[in-house]
């Protein structure tokens, strides 16, 4: 187990709700990173932050929000739900930026009906 | 062109076999390059790191190619516990994390 955690598990929203993810981190990892895995692709890069700021950011509109806490859990927060928002959810967490390695939780499993 | 790409196989091998597969990026400026494993619904892991003189990790082999802009995983003596999807990683400069979509390995009986 790579320690770090996410939770729920799997999620059902319908278009237009809001939704709110959660990570935890392993202790000591300042680095999260965010990813959405659509079926069948690779997972894409949402944003990093890094000592709870934002550290970079891929190609995802201003609906897609973060927040890291000093506890090194973090949240992706995701408003106005479109049906292509329906993915996998992955947060990884690294003790710096630019780390070789960064530990994978298990994902939450978004569907938007 | 895609910022990463690879070749989405599936690869079917028989156990035993040699396989290996590439990937391309397009930013010349890429810093840092990583091989992860997927399996079925379940999160990546990292594999090996992708250094410009070539590393080994027992039956893994990954190399580096710059001027060409691709690295490649090859697999020696392959398990069916290898059987997986390989994902490749670009870090970028400034810090952006590209992952291909990956390749499919299905090792045969």
């Amino acid at each position: 187990e790579t320690g770090v955690t996410q939770s729920p598990t799997h999620l059902i929203k319908t278009r237009g709700q809001q939704v709110t993810l959660r990570c935890s981190s392993q202790s000591g990892h300042n680095t999260v990173s965010w990813y959405q895995q659509a079926l069948g692709q690779g997972p894409q890069f949402i944003f990093q932050y890094y000592r709870e700021e934002e550290n970079g950011r891929g190609n995802f509109p201003p609906r897609f929000s973060g927040l890291q806490f000093p506890n090194y859990s973090s949240e992706l927060n995701v408003n106005a739900l479109e049906l292509d928002d329906s993915a996998l959810y992955l947060c990884a967490s690294s003790l710096e930026v630019g780390e070789r390695e960064q530990f994978f939780g298990p994902g939450t499993r978004l569907t938007v009906l | 062109r895609k910022e990463v790409e690879q070749d989405p196989g599936p690869f079917n091998v028989p156990e035993g076999a040699t396989v290996a597969f590439n990937c391309t990026y397009s930013n010349s400026a890429s810093q840092s390059f990583f091989w992860y494993r997927q399996d079925c619904r379940k999160e990546p892991k990292l594999l090996m790191s992708v250094y410009s003189s070539g590393n080994e990790d027992g039956r893994f082999t990954a190399q580096l190619n710059r001027a060409s802009q691709y690295i490649s995983l090859l697999i020696r003596d392959s398990k069916l516990s290898d059987s997986a999807t390989y994902l490749c990683v670009v870090n970028s400069r400034d810090d952006k994390i590209i992952f291909g979509k990956g390749t499919r390995l299905h090792i045969l009986p």
